[in-house]
């Protein structure tokens, strides 16, 4: 069964620096989302995309973040300068098709920022 | 704004019990609703959504817009229904929009 591939599974980066988490799509799914979930805190919705562009961002999804599909394939979530507070489980979540379509989601990527 | 809650961060049950996980939902417009599931270990995954009206694992989910809650319900606990569910909902837009999430025990 196709599914949703998030890599690293686990980031440590000190505070600053820049990291870049990546999600691979399944191959015909045309949705592409990032959530984050705060350690013991709600999954909150960061950013959708689709045909190559942001169509919706919450107030949590700063000049800080971006996102990008740089080659078709891998869908990316950048933070330029991290803090402390972006400590937190990102997931990567695909559809097939716009509203009421499931949403598959990745395994997550924990960032931890020291 | 949208908004979904879940009023039991835990909820423990012993096998055979009947097992009901609450949500409520504050939305304009009619929202579609899901149920998410995270077993130990595993991904998200969708449980059941309510315009589908499908009894998935032997749990249902009614949508009850005058009490606007979509509350999890299922008859007979079992042990691998241990997980923690999410209820989310989604706009228009595509978004979801999740509930704090119930750590659902059943005991042997």
């Amino acid at each position: 069964e196709p599914e949703v591939t998030q890599t690293p599974s686990h980031q440590v980066t000190q505070m600053g620096q820049e990291v870049i988490l990546r999600c691979v799509p399944i191959s015909n799914h045309l949705y592409f989302y990032w959530y984050r979930q705060i350690l013991g805190q709600k999954v909150e919705f960061l950013v959708s995309f689709y045909n190559n562009e942001i169509s919706e961002k919450s107030e949590i999804f700063d000049d800080q973040f971006s996102v990008e599909r740089p080659d078709g394939s891998n869908f990316t979530l950048k933070i330029r300068s991290t803090k402390l507070e972006d400590s937190a489980m990102y997931f990567c979540a695909t559809q097939p098709g716009g509203t009421n379509t499931e949403a598959f989601f990745g395994q997550g990527t924990r960032l931890t920022v020291v | 704004a949208q908004r979904v809650t879940q009023p039991e961060k835990l909820l423990s049950v012993f096998k055979g019990a009947p097992v009901e996980l609450k949500c409520n939902y504050s939305y304009s417009g009619s929202p579609e609703l899901f149920w998410y599931v995270q077993y130990s270990r595993q991904r998200l995954q969708l449980l059941l959504r309510h315009i589908s009206r499908e009894s998935i694992k032997g749990f249902t989910a009614d949508l009850n817009k005058g009490e606007t809650s979509f509350h999890l319900k299922k008859p007979f606990a079992q042990e691998e229904d241990s997980a923690m569910y999410y209820c989310a909902g989604e706009t228009s837009g595509s978004r979801l929009t999740f509930g704090e999430g119930t750590q659902l025990t059943v005991n042997p």
